[in-house]
């Protein structure tokens, strides 16, 4: 199993512009999640899905979309770049309230 | 508003004695805990969890004790190791609702050889 993997693991954006971050797991987990880490901010939920076709919002979503047409994937959009949002991007898969594994990060820089 | 807090950005501790990593939550309808840890460049991998129906986990070296009326949860390593130096998250999750996990802002640990 290669169990979270997340692409691109680097990217600089320019302001304004558009990007999705790629999230794929191949563990059949119903659960999957989007954090951003920030200096001092800890991992903060950006949005997560409870199963294919059902996103909510997390504690930051602004200016993120999601979506989730399988189990497997759960991408996440980035419609007009800012420089707030410089940060290095995890995602997460789970199954039902367990315990959460991570996938390596993306490290996104807005300039 | 912060649901989930560490209040010590950072930890030294000799090799050999004890860590002690405190995290603090205000929901309520928290039902279970889970310490992450977490090495520069990776992500976050699971070390030990608790749920609300208990007030201790034991995983080998290390211990989670939960205090629900104090809203407290610790994560106690012994003995440390210089291998267990890195950031440790908290985090809480209401398992029968949402699914929702909810992060601290880390305890950077550093076990001094």
């Amino acid at each position: 199993n290669a169990g979270v993997t997340q692409t691109p693991k680097f990217q600089v954006l320019k302001t304004g512009q558009s990007m999705t971050l790629q999230c794929a797991q191949d563990m059949n987990h119903e659960y999957m999640s989007w954090y951003r880490q920030d200096p001092g901010m800890g991992l903060r939920l950006i949005h997560y899905s409870v199963g294919a076709g059902i996103t909510d919002q997390g504690e930051v979503p602004n200016g993120y979309n999601v979506s989730r047409s399988t189990t497997e994937d759960f991408p996440l959009r980035l419609l007009s770049a800012a420089p707030s949002q410089t940060s290095v991007y995890f995602c997460a898969s789970s199954y039902g309230g367990n315990e959460q594994f991570f996938g390596p990060g993306t490290r996104l820089t807005v300039l | 508003d912060q649901q989930v807090k560490q209040n010590s950005p950072s930890l030294r501790v000799q090799e050999g004695r004890i860590s002690i990593l405190n995290c603090d939550y205000t929901n309520s309808m928290f039902d279970y805990f889970l310490w992450y840890k977490k090495y520069p460049a990776e992500g976050p991998t699971f070390l030990i969890s608790i749920s609300s129906i208990k007030d201790k986990n034991e995983d080998g070296r290390f211990t989670v004790f939960l205090n629900k009326s104090a809203k407290h949860l610790s994560l106690h390593i012994v003995p440390s190791q210089p291998g267990d130096s890195a950031v440790y998250f908290c985090a809480a999750s209401a398992r029968s609702g949402t699914y929702k996990y909810i992060f601290g802002t880390g305890t950077r640990l550093k076990v001094l050889a």
